[in-house]
């Protein structure tokens, strides 16, 4: 059973526009999450996260809201680059050892 | 650079050889995590390690893998008699000790069995 999950496996936005990416997850007893960017043949790369006391954390063009009652969370990167371009992985923690529970990931294309 | 390393960053085995994947963290770093990714996956934890002790297992590691950290630096992911379903990308991440320490991946190990 996936504990969080991201049902879109692919997205296109055009440059400078609005990018939104979601995950859903449904295990209540995750407190914190987080969105990791890869690009082929790299490692993940932490990019931002959030705690579930609040409603919205941002950094520079890349905004994460947390609804917890809809066990829902969306990444928005505005405007988007070609950089941008990359496949995005929800995230939460488990436990006190913080072994991370992915999602499957969304691949993001920036079309110029 | 500072950053997480592992070796050999591909590797292609014939099924039912034994093979080695090194990880190598940030060197402050106490907590060492193994995670495997197959295609049109994310991550999936495989094992951790906080200094030389590991503390996890998940049940995806079979008798057949062995993860260790013997002075508390370095890791290494041993698979015996590999099998074509071990063909995945072999991910090492590293973080200090506490809740919601950010962890750092490497590259990563990409394993083909032929």
């Amino acid at each position: 059973d996936q504990q969080v999950k991201q049902n879109s496996p692919s997205l296109s936005v055009q440059e400078g526009r609005i990018s939104i990416l979601n995950c859903d997850y449904t295990n209540s007893m995750f407190d914190y999450f987080l969105w990791y960017k890869k690009y082929p043949a790299e490692g993940p790369t932490f990019l931002i996260s959030i705690s579930s006391i609040k409603d919205k954390n941002e950094d520079g063009r890349f905004t994460v809201f947390l609804n917890k009652s809809a066990k829902h969370l969306s990444l928005h990167i505005v405007p988007s680059q070609p950089g941008d371009s990359a496949v995005y992985f929800c995230a939460a923690p488990m436990n006190r050892d913080d072994k991370i529970i992915f999602g499957k990931g969304t691949r993001l294309h920036i079309l110029p | 650079d500072t950053g997480v390393s592992q070796d050999p960053r591909h590797k292609i085995t014939k099924r039912g050889q034994n093979v080695t994947f090194r990880c190598d963290p940030i060197s402050e770093h106490n907590r060492l995590y193994w995670y495997r990714q197959t295609l049109g996956q994310g991550p999936e934890f495989l094992t951790y390690f906080q200094n030389e002790a590991q503390l996890e297992k998940s049940r995806l590691l079979s008798d057949r893998f062995s993860a260790e950290r013997p002075k508390g630096s370095f890791s290494t992911l041993e698979i015996q008699r590999t099998e074509q379903g071990d063909s995945a990308m072999y991910l090492c991440a590293s973080s200090l000790s506490g809740q919601r320490k950010t962890q750092y991946f490497g590259p990563g190990t990409r394993l083909l069995v032929l």
